[in-house]
Formats: structure tokens, sequence, C-alpha cells
């Protein structure tokens, strides 16, 4: 099993530029979760999708970020424009339930740097 | 708003020593609890869960506490190896309405001296 596979797994850009990251869950894995981790601190949860339909966006910030799971496989986390606060790993996860207490997996992450 | 925190931000031991993490929550509808393990330049991993009907639980070389009544979660390493030596995190699970929020703690990285 591939596990959760995200990239590119780092991306330096300028502010101002957008910047695009892109996760494929485990394989019939229904949930998938996009996290941001600032340097020294927890996950901190973006967005949650069951299947293709966002269920919890309340903490992304959506001015200047969106996301799709078009074919609630694949996910594309956009900023656009980007900040130098922006500069955080960005981490997918995936769960095969959408009740319940389930343990996520985590991919290795995307490393942004805005310079 | 209730966070998960941790007592230690890092923590030096040497290896072969038992190594014990610790973690305070403050929210009492927490009913799961996880702790995870981050080295450096890979996403957290799973370690060991435990449930709020229990107060232990063992996996291998892992023991998770649960202290419901002073809301404290410990991650005891026995026999602490080098390939320990990570970013270890206690995850809370906040159940409500029909879903849940898994709230990370900021980490407490551990050091294995050889």
């Amino acid at each position: 099993e591939a596990g959760v596979v995200q990239s590119p797994r780092y991306k330096i850009i300028e502010k101002k530029q957008p910047v695009a990251f892109w996760c494929n869950p485990i394989s019939g894995h229904n949930t998938l979760y996009w996290y941001r981790q600032n340097l020294g601190q927890g996950p901190e949860l973006l967005i949650r999708y069951e299947n293709e339909e966002a269920v919890d966006d309340s903490q992304l910030p959506k001015d200047r970020f969106s996301a799709e799971r078009l074919k609630g496989v694949d996910s594309t986390l956009k900023i656009q424009p980007a900040e130098l606060g922006d500069s955080a790993v960005y981490l997918c996860a995936s769960t095969p339930r959408t009740s319940g207490a389930n343990v996520l997996t985590f991919g290795a992450g995307s490393r942004l740097t805005v310079l | 708003g209730e966070n998960v925190g941790l007592h230690l931000p890092t923590l030096s031991v040497q290896e072969g020593d038992n190594s014990i993490i610790n973690c305070a929550y403050s929210n009492s509808a927490s009913d799961y609890f996880i702790w995870y393990k981050q080295e450096s330049g890979k996403g957290p991993q799973f370690i060991i869960d435990i449930r709020s009907n229990m107060d232990k639980r063992q996996g291998q070389r892992v023991t998770v506490l649960l202290n419901k009544t002073v809301k404290h979660l410990s991650l005891q390493i026995a026999a602490t190896q080098p390939g320990d030596s990570a970013v270890y995190f206690c995850a809370e699970n906040l159940r409500g309405a029909g879903s849940y929020q898994l709230t990370f703690g900021k980490g407490t990285k551990l050091s294995v001296i050889p």
C-alpha cells in the first residue's frame, strides 16, 4: 500500500504568487483532511472532506485558500495569493470511515516557503 | 477555547532508559486520545490510542495512561532507542454533532542520547 501521497514535497515562491498542493489518499479512504503545521506546532485542521463534499471548512481562510475533491479521491489545496505567513507544512490525511474516532494516516507533507 | 497542551517541550533521555511524555487536556468532553510520532521531514505517524473509558493501554514498548480526574495523558516508552528520537504529539478527539474534531497539542521533542 502506497500510503497518502503528496506533491510537491517542497515549494518556494514569492509572496502574492499562487501555489497548489496535491494529495492522493489511501485507496478506499473516503474521508480526507488538509492540515497546516507551523514550525514547532501541532497540525491544525483546514478542511475535511467526506467523499467529494467539504463537511468542515470552518478553519479554511476562504479569502485566499480553496480546495477541491471533485471525484471523491484526489484533492488539491490552492493558495492565491500566498502571503509570508502561509509558510508552513501542509499535511494531507485520510481515514476509511466518516463516523467515530478514527486514526488518521498522514502523508509526508508539502513544505511551503513564501519569500 | 480549550486546548491540548504539553508540560515539557523537550526531553532528553539516555538510550535504554524509559521515557515519559506528558500531555494535559482541558476539554472534559473529549472521548478519544491518540499519540503521534513525527520524525523530521515526515508526517505524523500513529503510535497508540486510548478511549476515555480506559485508563491504560499497552502496545509494543509503549504505554498510554489516561487520568480523567486531572485531565492528563502520558506516553511511556520502554527501553528508549535512537530511532525513538522525534516529536511526539498528543491529540484529543471531541465528538459533536455527528462528527468529530481531532485537536493536536504543540508537541514534545524527544532526543535519545546514545
